[in-house]
C-alpha cells in the first residue's frame, strides 16, 4: 500500500519555528512536494526534494531523508499568516502523486 | 486571466440532477488533473489528462465523467451522485505528466454539496 502521514495539527507562536514532519511508504520515489492550503483555498507550491538534504527557501527549508522515508518542513519567525493546512506529497515511481491528510497549523499571537 | 480558474465555485445539487464543472488553465500547461477533496481525508487524485488524453482514471465511479476538449481546459460531468460525493473539487494543470519534477498549479476549487 501507499501511505504518508504527518502530524493532524500543531500550534506554534508568532516569531517562533516549527517543524512539520512528513513520513512516507510508497511504491516507489520520484520526489516530494509541500504544499500549503488556506482555509477555503488552493493548495500553492511551496517545496520539492528528490535528492538528500535541506533544501532552503526563505523562512522556509525542506529535508528529505530518503534512506529513512522522512520528510520535514521547517517554518522560521512565524507570522500569523502562516496559519493554513501544509500538505506532504509524494510522487511514486508510476509519477503518480499521493498527498497526505495535511497539517493545520495554528499560529498564537 | 492568470492562472487556474474554476466554475463554479458552489455548487448545491439533488442526487437526480447533472451538472458540469469547468476548469481553465492559461499557464500553457500539458496535463491537467481532477482532485476531490473531503473533510479529513487527503486529497484523492481522481483523473489525469495528458496532451488531451486520459492517462489516469483512479478507480472513480461512472457517475463522474471527465472531458478534456483541448489542453487548456477540462470538464468534469456529475450525474445521479450520491451525499457522500460532497466535498471541494479541485483542478490542477502542471507543465507535463511523467516527469519528475511536476510542479502542480491548482485552481480555487469548487465547492459541491449533493442533498
Amino acid at each position: 500500500g501507499q501511505n504518508i502521514d504527518q502530524p493532524t495539527e500543531m500550534t506554534a507562536t508568532e516569531g517562533a519555528i516549527v517543524q512539520i514532519n512528513c513520513t512516507y511508504q510508497t511504491s516507489g520515489f520520484n520526489g516530494l512536494f509541500w504544499y500549503q492550503q488556506h482555509a477555503g483555498e488552493a493548495p500553492t507550491f511551496l517545496s520539492y526534494n528528490v535528492l538528500d538534504g535541506l533544501e532552503e527557501k526563505g523562512r522556509f527549508s525542506s529535508f528529505l531523508s530518503r534512506s529513512k522515508g522522512y520528510s520535514y518542513l521547517l517554518l522560521k519567525e512565524l507570522q500569523m499568516k502562516d496559519s493554513a493546512s501544509y500538505l506532504c506529497a509524494v510522487l511514486n515511481r508510476d509519477d503518480k502523486i499521493i498527498f497526505g491528510k495535511g497539517t493545520r497549523l495554528h499560529i498564537l499571537p | 486571466e492568470t492562472g487556474v480558474t474554476q466554475t463554479p465555485r458552489h455548487l448545491v445539487m439533488g442526487m437526480t440532477n447533472k451538472k458540469s464543472l469547468k476548469c481553465e488553465q492559461h499557464l500553457g500547461h500539458n496535463a491537467m488533473y481532477w482532485y476531490k477533496q473531503s473533510a479529513k481525508k487527503p486529497l484523492e487524485l481522481m483523473f489525469v489528462y495528458n496532451f488531451k488524453e486520459q492517462t489516469e482514471n483512479n478507480s472513480v465511479p461512472s457517475r463522474f465523467s471527465p472531458e478534456c476538449p483541448n489542453s487548456s481546459h477540462l470538464f468534469l460531468h456529475l450525474h445521479t451522485l450520491q451525499p457522500e460525493d460532497s466535498a471541494l473539487y479541485l483542478c490542477a494543470s502542471s507543465q507535463d505528466f511523467g516527469h519528475s519534477y511536476n510542479e502542480q498549479f491548482f485552481g480555487p476549487g469548487t465547492r459541491l454539496t449533493v442533498l
